[in-house]
């Protein structure tokens, strides 16, 4: 099946940094999505693209659909202590339906 | 307010004994999903349904089952024979059909933990 690469798997940062994860797949997809998932509670979606080479904000994250349809990038700049958080990304492949598949996600951590 | 409900949010159960997971949407979604989280890891599908009275395997189904007689309701019931049901419960609705038909968002969870 669909495989999704995230990395890293962890990030120590100290506050006002800026942070960069991705995704990479070993298939096409149609489809990337970005989620923030904090402890005990379901993700949320934060960012969806849809279009090769597609560039979208929100706030302070950006996110990428990568040329090749292989892979994803999201940034968060000046990153804040509710940063914290895990982060995942996830793709709709070009024969799974609706169905996602989802990276093993990034823990963030922020120092004040 | 629209969005996803599961109750409840932690749950207790004894080894042998089956347990019923709720999972009720007020988006309209056509689809439904649920999803296991192990610590530290990711989500890993169980079952999905596209329609009323449908639905699908996902990668993780053994020990597992499920019904989907409304739109709004997707209740997922651990049986006896999932060895390892310890861990965090996750459903998700998403549209079909129209612009974001992939975009799924999820309830906040039940945690359930086999005594």
């Amino acid at each position: 099946g669909q495989q999704l690469n995230q990395s890293p798997q962890s990030m120590f940062i100290q506050e006002g940094e800026d942070v960069s994860m991705n995704c990479t797949s070993s298939s096409i997809f149609n489809t990337w999505l970005w989620y923030k998932q904090d402890p005990g509670e379901g993700p949320v979606l934060l960012i969806a693209l849809y279009k090769a080479g597609e560039l979208t904000s929100n706030g302070r994250l950006t996110a990428q659909f990568g040329i090749t349809r292989k892979d994803s990038f999201l940034n968060i700049s000046a990153s804040i202590p509710s940063d914290v958080g895990i982060y995942f990304c996830a793709g709709q492949g070009e024969t799974s339906g609706s169905r996602l598949t989802f990276g093993e996600g990034t823990q963030l951590t922020v120092n004040p | 307010d629209g969005g996803i409900t599961q109750s409840p949010k932690y749950l207790f159960r004894k080894e042998g004994q089956n347990v019923t997971l709720s999972c009720e949407q007020n988006l309209n979604h056509d689809a439904m999903y649920w999803y296991r989280q192990d610590p530290g890891q990711g989500l890993r599908l169980i079952y999905y349904s596209q329609i009323v009275n449908d639905f699908q395997k996902g990668d993780i189904a053994e020990g597992y089952s499920v019904s989907r007689e409304k739109k709004e309701s997707f209740p997922l019931t651990v049986t006896s024979a999932q060895k390892n049901p310890t861990a965090f419960y996750l459903c998700a609705s998403s549209p079909t059909g129209l612009a974001g038909a992939f975009e799924q968002f999820f309830g906040p969870g039940t945690r359930l933990t086999v005594l």
